[in-house]
């Protein structure tokens, strides 16, 4: 079993649906999370940076990490077929960070 | 601010061939690690670098090497080319502090790397 776990989709949805992308860990020593967009071709982007349990909101996106059950989640609200790419998972426990696999996303006008 | 700039954005080599590839981190940033990716493994860890010392490594073998110099920018080689080297290799920069690992990873666009 992988320390994280990540659907990779293909996860596909109309333009202006809310879009629900999440991540199962197994480590509970976990204590930073992020997400990141990447573009075909192109290198992860930074999306949200979280400490913790809580929601953290940023524009269309926001981030949820619920502790207890080792489970993290990006919402976008609003989609947009410019928000098609994959989305990247990832945690932090001190000096070991775990990523994702990824999941792709879809978004059709 | 300036992002992570890395070069050649593609390679195209041989095998038994050696390359090196080049990263420019973020300014103000003094960790730069470096991560190989692949449609089949995903995102792997290679090495970390901060203020010229390497401060962790992944489980490559000893052909993946790198160094820091210190205006932090960083360079990875590839000794011995094999077919499966060929990956999408990218660098990442971080703000973080010699003892803390509490800032994200801002990454470069990669550099494409095809071994004939």
């Amino acid at each position: 079993q992988k320390e994280v776990e990540q659907d990779p989709g293909p996860l596909s949805v109309p333009e202006g649906a809310i879009v629900s992308l999440n991540c199962t860990y197994s480590n509970s020593a976990f204590q930073y999370f992020m997400w990141y967009r990447q573009y075909s071709r192109k290198g992860p982007e930074l999306l949200m940076y979280t400490y913790s349990s809580g929601n953290k909101e940023d524009g269309r996106f926001t981030a949820q990490v619920d502790k207890s059950s080792k489970y993290i989640s990006l919402f976008i609200r609003d989609s947009q077929p410019s928000d098609s790419a994959t989305y990247l998972c990832a945690m932090r426990a001190g000096n070991m960070l775990t990523f994702g696999g990824g999941t792709r996303l879809m978004v059709k006008p | 601010k300036a992002g992570v700039t890395q070069t050649p954005r593609y390679l195209i080599k041989t095998r038994g061939q050696q390359v090196t590839l080049s990263c420019s981190p973020i300014s103000g940033h003094r960790s730069v690690s470096w991560y190989q990716q692949t449609p089949g493994q995903g995102l792997q860890f290679l090495f970390e670098y901060f203020s010229e010392t390497q401060r962790n490594k992944g489980n490559f073998p000893g052909r993946f090497s790198g160094r820091q110099f210190s205006n932090s920018r960083s360079e990875m080689n590839v000794s011995t080319l094999e077919l499966g080297d060929s990956a999408l290799y990218l660098c990442a920069s971080s703000g973080g502090t010699a003892s803390s690992y509490n800032s994200p990873l801002h990454f470069g666009n990669g550099t494409r790397l095809t071994v004939t």
